[in-house]
């Protein structure tokens, strides 16, 4: 156990349903991250955030996908109208932003039907 | 538990013996390396980085090995156990996303034989 927990670990949805996970992050991590991982591949950039501020958004992040960090300590990510192609683990993680190690929680599976 | 990486390459290795895992990379500008460890329906766990000013580094049991040269990288993991079974990732990234986001290659499954 990293200190990362997500929530849900599992998600099954159908496609056109809005889904939200929830991620939070080592107490003291004042960055936080998101990826996504498919079957066979490693982990995705998603986006991250330093505090509140969601600095940095891969060109992955479709305009389906938001994230959020209102306090700067939990996340959630949202996914509108979920496709098939969204059935991924997505994974969060923290770091403090002095050192490069990122803590990775267990992640949420989703599963588009 | 979930299955990560069904279609990964896979290294097999007898217990005891020692294990090498390679990476490429693609990426020259890249400065910092990290192997991360992933077990079936867990999140990626760190085991050692190193930066590009390094070309070997030594942690409990492992060795990354950077060769800037040619791009690769590769742990190394002595007395391997049933413990080490695994998919393990290699990720990079350079000053333009120093410590923003790493990129992770494909993976590789290692397998440890009784």
């Amino acid at each position: 156990d990293t200190g990362v927990s997500q929530d849900p670990r599992h998600k099954i949805t159908k496609r056109g349903q809005n889904v939200t996970f929830r991620c939070d992050p080592i107490s003291e991590h004042n960055r936080l991250y998101w990826y996504r991982q498919t079957l066979g591949q490693g982990p995705e950039f998603l986006t991250y955030f330093q505090n509140e501020a969601q600095l940095e958004k891969s060109r992955l992040l479709s305009d389906r996908f938001s994230a959020e960090r209102p306090k700067g300590s939990f996340s959630t990510l949202e996914i509108q109208r979920t496709e098939q192609g969204d059935s991924a683990m997505y994974l969060c993680a923290s770091s403090l932003a002095s050192r490069n190690e990122q803590f990775f929680g267990p992640g949420t599976r989703l599963t588009v039907l | 538990g979930e299955s990560v990486g069904l279609h990964l390459p896979t290294l097999s290795v007898q217990e005891g013996d020692n294990s090498i895992i390679n990476c490429a990379y693609s990426n020259s500008a890249s400065d910092y390396f990290i192997w991360y460890k992933q077990e079936s329906g867990k999140g990626p766990q760190f085991i050692i980085d190193i930066r590009s000013n390094m070309d070997k580094r030594q942690g409990q049991r492992v060795t990354v090995l950077l060769n800037k040269t040619v791009k690769h990288l590769s742990l190394q993991i002595a007395a391997t156990q049933p413990g080490d079974s695994a998919v393990y990732f290699c990720a990079e990234t350079n000053p333009n996303n120093y410590g923003q986001n790493f990129v992770f290659g494909p993976g590789t499954r290692l397998s440890v034989l009784p």
